[in-house]
């Protein structure tokens, strides 16, 4: 089984600052995804950004962009140029490549962007 | 293009009733799955259907079922509700064969009390 682990409850950032969410998974699978969903207080889960892990390239996504550490089983998501909009709960989420579309979750980081 | 919608928006029962939740999967979808999101933790698999045929199953008791219909559409049914079935229940559907991304609806609050 999977496990995804998300150790920051909560964070804040200045507007216009960056700043770096952590993720840490366990996995015995070599072939899977990796997202991070961003839920506003409206509640809509929205993707942010999505990695493969046989792709060695972090992937960005506009202000957006992952550090993908395989060997370490690490995923952080850096957010750069903060917006007020970017206040949100962030969850990082693991997928088997061979399972469907079944997502596993972490607990959340709840990011406030401060004026 | 219509997005993946959920009904009712909230929902109040009590311990021991059934409900019936609702989504409509976005057009072209053919998979739908449900998560179970408690206050203040990350959403948790209930199950998946693939076409109406359940395709994956978290770790959820049997008085957690689901329906999907030939339109894609689909049901969450749980039995014999229990305190700690509040929550709010998240849809999301996607094309299997595509690239794995998902799409959520707003979810609907259950209140069990």
């Amino acid at each position: 089984a999977q496990t995804v682990t998300q150790s920051q409850p909560e964070m804040s950032v200045q507007e216009a600052e960056t700043v770096t969410l952590s993720c840490t998974y366990d996995t015995s699978e070599s072939n899977y995804y990796l997202f991070w969903y961003k839920q506003p207080p409206s509640r809509q889960m929205i993707l942010v950004i999505r990695q493969e892990a046989y792709k060695q390239q972090n992937a960005t996504e506009n202000r957006f962009s992952v550090n993908f550490q395989k060997a370490a089983k690490s995923f952080s998501l850096k957010i750069s140029d903060s917006q007020l909009g970017d206040t949100a709960m962030y969850f990082c989420a693991f997928s088997n490549y061979n399972a469907g579309n079944m997502l596993t979750f972490g607990g959340g980081t709840r990011l406030m962007v401060k004026p | 293009e219509t997005g993946v919608t959920q009904s009712p928006t909230h929902l109040i029962k009590t311990r021991g009733q059934q409900v019936t939740l609702r989504c409509s999967s976005q057009s072209g979808h053919n998979t739908v799955s449900w998560y179970q999101q408690a206050l203040g933790q990350g959403p948790q698999f209930i199950f998946q259907y693939y076409r109406e045929e359940e395709n994956g199953r978290g770790n959820f008791p049997p008085r957690f079922s689901g329906l999907q219909f030939p339109n894609y559409s689909s049901e969450l049914n749980v039995n014999a509700l229990e305190l700690d079935d509040s929550a709010l229940y998240l849809c999301a559907s996607s094309l299997i064969l595509a690239d794995n991304e998902q799409f959520f609806g707003p979810g609907t609050r259950l209140t069990v009390l």
